[in-house]
């Protein structure tokens, strides 16, 4: 059964664009959810999409935005990147939403730099 | 919000030694504890959960235990090898039957096996 995908595994982006980051969960997977891992943050919850609604959104500005499509894929997107933004995007994904059974299931991460 | 405090941020052992690595929670609410490990260039990977109304949960050498009074968990792992050498880090969540938030994680701790 193959893993949760995060495309693209690297990227380069200078201060003001906007990214978009893709994730497809393990296949029968209906939830998807985000963190952003970072040297001196460490792991932190970004949002939590399930049947294309998002359920819990952690603490993060508006510039932090996500969407979940029919078949489970997620995007998340960050607008009018800062230096800070700079870190590993994590992926992952569960059978059921809100850890209410059964474990997440974590990407190899998508990593974000801002010059 | 949740907080949850991991000590130490390097732990080095001899192959064969046993590890013990400490989170404190502050959120009395918190009732799902992951322990994940996350080794170079990969995502974490959950390698043992325990829930609030258990007090220790084992995996062949991997043991966890919890103490809700004090709001404290920890990872033991015994007979360690070299394989055993990552990043682990300990999380947080609440769990209802309506959801559960994001996990809170700790900083990670570098556990070093020495040959």
């Amino acid at each position: 059964k193959a893993g949760v995908t995060q495309t693209p595994r690297y990227l380069i982006k200078t201060r003001g664009q906007q990214v978009t980051l893709s994730c497809s969960p393990i296949s029968g997977h209906r939830s998807v959810s985000w963190y952003q891992q970072t040297p001196g943050q460490g792991l932190q919850f970004l949002f939590e999409y399930f049947s294309e609604t998002q359920r819990n959104k952690g603490n993060f500005p508006g510039r932090f935005s996500g969407r979940q499509f029919s078949n489970s894929r997620s995007e998340m997107n960050v607008s009018t990147l800062e230096l800070g933004d700079s870190a590993l995007y994590l992926c992952a994904s569960s059978y059921y939403p809100g850890l209410a059974t059964g474990e997440l299931f974590f990407g190899e991460g998508s990593r974000l730099t801002v010059l | 919000g949740e907080n949850v405090e991991q000590h130490p941020s390097t732990l080095s052992v001899q192959e064969g030694d046993s590890a013990v690595i400490k989170c404190t929670y502050s959120d009395s609410a918190s009732n799902y504890f992951p322990w994940y490990k996350q080794e170079l260039g990969k995502g974490p990977q959950l390698i043992i959960d325990i829930r609030s109304n258990v007090g220790e949960k084992k995996d062949q050498r991997i043991a966890v235990t919890l103490n809700k009074t004090a709001k404290h968990f920890s990872l033991h792992i015994t007979e360690t090898q070299p394989e055993d050498s990552a990043v682990y880090f300990c999380a947080a969540s609440t769990v209802t039957g309506g959801g559960a938030d994001g996990l809170t994680f700790g900083k990670g701790t570098h556990l070093i096996i020495q040959p």
